[in-house]
């Protein structure tokens, strides 16, 4: 069974600090999702990491999927109440179903 | 553009009533469908998918089932619900290559009293 974990669970920030979250595995995926889940509502995607060592930038969040894709990071640059929110990462295999992490719940505070 | 609804938004229920929420995906053909349940504040706990028409599988044994009627329909059922099955029910699709992508209905928050 695949099973992902994330770090930190819990994250309270000051806005315009920096910050990174990680989500790791002992499986190797062929892609990694990344999530962000507002209160009452369902999450939204991000972006999808397929290539190891692969680095996306979706505006301040800078997303990297390692080399041997077990694991990957998400750094927030200049964190802004608008980030608040479950930040949830999912692994797997094409054609396979895709496992979710516990998530990472972050407060940014102004 | 594809879309995705889930409804009702909120539902209160009794201890052993039975239990219809449904989920309507539109913009797309043959998509994969799921249903979640999320604890609160945790992270997403899958219940069933379904890659066509009346096929369904099941992850976690439980007095929940699920149908699909037609290919952009996905419903939860259940004949006598628990106080555990409250929670905040999730929606989704992903298209048929199994890129993993999967794209969320709004959620139903559902409390069992």
């Amino acid at each position: 069974t695949q099973l992902l974990e994330q770090s930190p669970q819990f994250l309270s920030i000051q806005e315009g600090e920096n910050l990174t979250v990680y989500c790791n595995s002992s499986s190797v995926f062929s892609s990694l999702q990344w999530y962000r889940q507002e209160p009452g509502e369902g999450p939204v995607l991000l972006v999808t990491v397929v290539t190891g060592g692969e680095v996306k930038k979706l505006k301040r969040l800078t997303f990297q999927f390692g080399d041997a894709r077990k694991d990957s990071s998400l750094h927030i640059t200049a964190a802004q109440p608008g980030d608040t929110g479950l930040y949830l990462c999912a692994g797997g295999w094409w054609g396979q179903n895709f496992v979710f992490g516990p998530g990472t719940r972050l407060s940014v505070l102004p | 553009s594809q879309t995705i609804h889930q409804w009702p938004a909120t539902l209160v229920q009794p201890v052993g009533s039975p239990l219809s929420l449904e989920c309507t995906v539109e913009g797309t053909s043959n998509p994969n469908l799921y249903w979640y349940r999320q604890a609160a504040g945790r992270g997403l706990q899958l219940l069933f998918y379904s890659v066509g028409i009346g096929q369904i599988s099941s992850e976690v044994p439980q007095n929940l089932s699920a149908s699909r009627p037609q290919d952009r329909q996905f419903i939860l059922s259940s004949k006598k619900l628990l106080l555990s099955d409250s929670g905040f029910y999730l929606c989704a699709w992903s298209d048929y290559t199994g890129s993993g992508e999967q794209y969320f209905g709004p959620g139903t928050r559902l409390t069992v009293t």
